[in-house]
C-alpha cells in the first residue's frame, strides 16, 4: 500500500497570502494524484487531478505540481474560503490511498 | 442536477451486519466507476472500495477486505456496500461517490453521506 504523507499538519496564514501544501508517497505515483478540498460539515471536494489539472470550476488560484513522490499544492492568494482541510489521494496503484490531510487556519 | 443521495446507516452492535445504498441521479450512471469513501470522527478520508461501471473491477482497502462487499445495480443507478462483521473501528461516516471516469481514478461528485456507528 502506498503511504501519502502531508505536511505541514497544520497551516497558519493570513487572508491574501500564499500555502503551499506537500504531499508525499511512499513510492512513485507518477502523476497520478489528486488533491481535495473538505470544509467542515461538507464532503470533500475534487481540486486537482493527475497532479497538475484542475477539475471543472476550480479556481485559477489553486495550481498544483510534481511527479513521481513529491507534490505540491499551492494556493496563490488566500481567499476567507479557501480555509479548510486538504486531502492528496493517489491511484497509481491498489489500494486507492489518501494523505492524513492538511489544516490550512487563519492566523 | 447531479446528485448522490446515501442511506442505510444507523447504530448497530458489533459482529452484525449493515448495507448501504447509494441512488444517484443526474449523470449516466453506467458510465462511471463508483466508489464508497469514509471518515472517522474527526479523522481524514479512507478510501473502502470501489467498482467499475460494469463491476467488471473491484477493489477494498485491506482493512474490509473479506467483511465488506460493493456492488451496484445500472438499472436502478444505485450503488451498495454490505457490511458484515462490523467492528467500532468502522464507526465513521461513509460517503458515495461517483469517479471521474469508468475505471478506478478520483472522485469528482460526493454525497451528503451516511452514518454507522458500532457500538453495544
Amino acid at each position: 500500500e502506498i503511504v501519502l504523507t502531508q505536511s505541514p499538519a497544520t497551516l497558519s496564514l493570513s487572508p491574501g497570502e500564499r500555502a503551499t501544501l506537500s504531499c508525499r508517497a511512499s513510492q512513485s505515483v507518477s502523476r497520478h494524484l489528486a488533491w481535495y478540498q473538505q470544509k467542515p460539515g461538507q464532503a470533500p471536494r475534487l481540486l486537482i487531478y493527475d497532479a497538475s489539472n484542475r477539475a471543472t470550476g476550480i479556481p485559477a488560484r489553486f495550481s498544483g505540481s510534481g511527479s513521481g513522490t513529491d507534490f505540491t499544492l499551492t494556493i496563490s492568494s488566500l481567499e476567507p474560503e479557501d480555509f479548510a482541510v486538504y486531502y492528496c489521494q493517489q491511484r497509481n496503484s491498489w489500494p486507492l490511498t489518501f494523505g492524513g490531510g492538511t489544516k490550512v487556519e487563519i492566523k | 442536477e447531479v446528485q448522490l443521495v446515501e442511506s442505510g446507516g444507523g447504530l448497530v452492535q458489533p459482529g452484525r451486519s449493515l448495507r448501504l445504498s447509494c441512488v444517484a441521479s443526474g449523470f449516466t450512471f453506467d458510465h462511471y466507476a463508483m466508489h464508497w469513501v469514509r471518515q472517522a470522527p474527526g479523522k481524514g478520508l479512507e478510501w473502502v472500495s470501489g467498482i467499475t461501471w460494469n463491476s467488471g473491477y473491484i477493489g477494498y482497502a485491506d482493512s474490509v477486505k473479506g467483511r465488506f462487499t460493493i456492488s451496484r445495480d445500472n438499472a436502478k443507478t444505485s450503488l451498495y456496500l454490505q457490511m458484515n462483521s462490523l467492528g467500532a473501528e468502522d464507526t465513521a461516516l461513509y460517503y458515495c461517490a461517483k469517479d471521474t471516469g469508468n475505471s478506478l481514478h478520483y472522485m469528482d461528485v460526493w454525497g451528503k453521506g451516511t452514518t454507522v456507528t458500532v457500538s453495544s
